[in-house]
């Protein structure tokens, strides 16, 4: 099953505690994109990859590292939480060699950060 | 800078009313417009549009692109309580962008 799966789905922390919230596809995709998701501020975006060692900075990347050193993972990477960095988490990935792709968005990481 | 306008931001009909939702965009290299809807989770993928004025139709929704006006619409007919949700219009040119979505809430 074509699928993104992220981990974990729910995670509370403490401030400072480096975190790493995790994603994979298994649909090759070259495409990879984190948002995060606040209420009333819709789906922003933290980073993006266009394909392995290429990642480039999306709208909100202050207090956020990504790498994707393989096409499947693209982790999200949090060195010193804060409390503003609470927030629902949504990885996606999409093909870019069909120009028609949509994007596949996982479940979703709920983090707390206290 | 790409960029993607929903309108209206926010909406509120009764069951079996029809609406039409909106959605701009300014985008370099488009290559297609897609929509979403999203309750208490993941976004869910509606629609994909990428040729002007060939309409998209599942079951009561329905979308249209217009690449010379930028800009989509998605319409819902004889809406349900089940359609409430907020749903999102996002424009892929190099990169996905999104519009900020529209809240549709669907009174019994």
């Amino acid at each position: 099953e074509a699928q993104v799966t992220q981990n974990p789905r729910y995670l509370i922390t403490v401030t400072g505690k480096k975190l790493t919230v995790t994603c994979s596809q298994n649909m090759n995709h070259e495409y990879m994109s984190w948002y995060r998701q606040d209420p009333g501020l819709g789906l922003r975006q933290i980073y993006y990859s266009m394909n392995v060692e290429v990642t480039d900075k999306g709208d909100v990347p202050e207090g956020y590292k990504v790498s994707r050193k393989e096409k499947r993972n693209f982790p999200l990477i949090l060195e010193s939480p804060s409390p503003n960095q609470t927030s629902l988490y949504f990885c996606a990935s999409s093909s870019f060699s069909v120009n028609t792709g949509e994007l596949f968005f996982g479940e979703g990481s709920r983090l707390t950060v206290l | 800078e790409d960029k993607v306008v929903q309108s209206p931001l926010s909406l509120v009909v009764h069951e079996g009313d029809t609406v039409t939702l909106n959605c701009s965009y300014e985008v370099t290299n488009f290559r297609s417009l897609l929509w979403y809807k999203q309750e208490k989770k993941a976004p869910t993928f509606l629609f994909m549009l990428t040729s002007s004025g060939i309409e998209k139709k599942s079951g009561r929704l329905s979308s249209i692109l217009d690449k010379k006006e930028l800009f989509s619409i998605l319409n819902i007919t004889a809406t349900q309580t089940g359609d409430s949700a907020v749903y999102l219009c996002a424009v892929r040119g190099q990169n996905f962008v999104f519009g900020p979505g529209t809240r549709l809430s669907v009174l019994p």
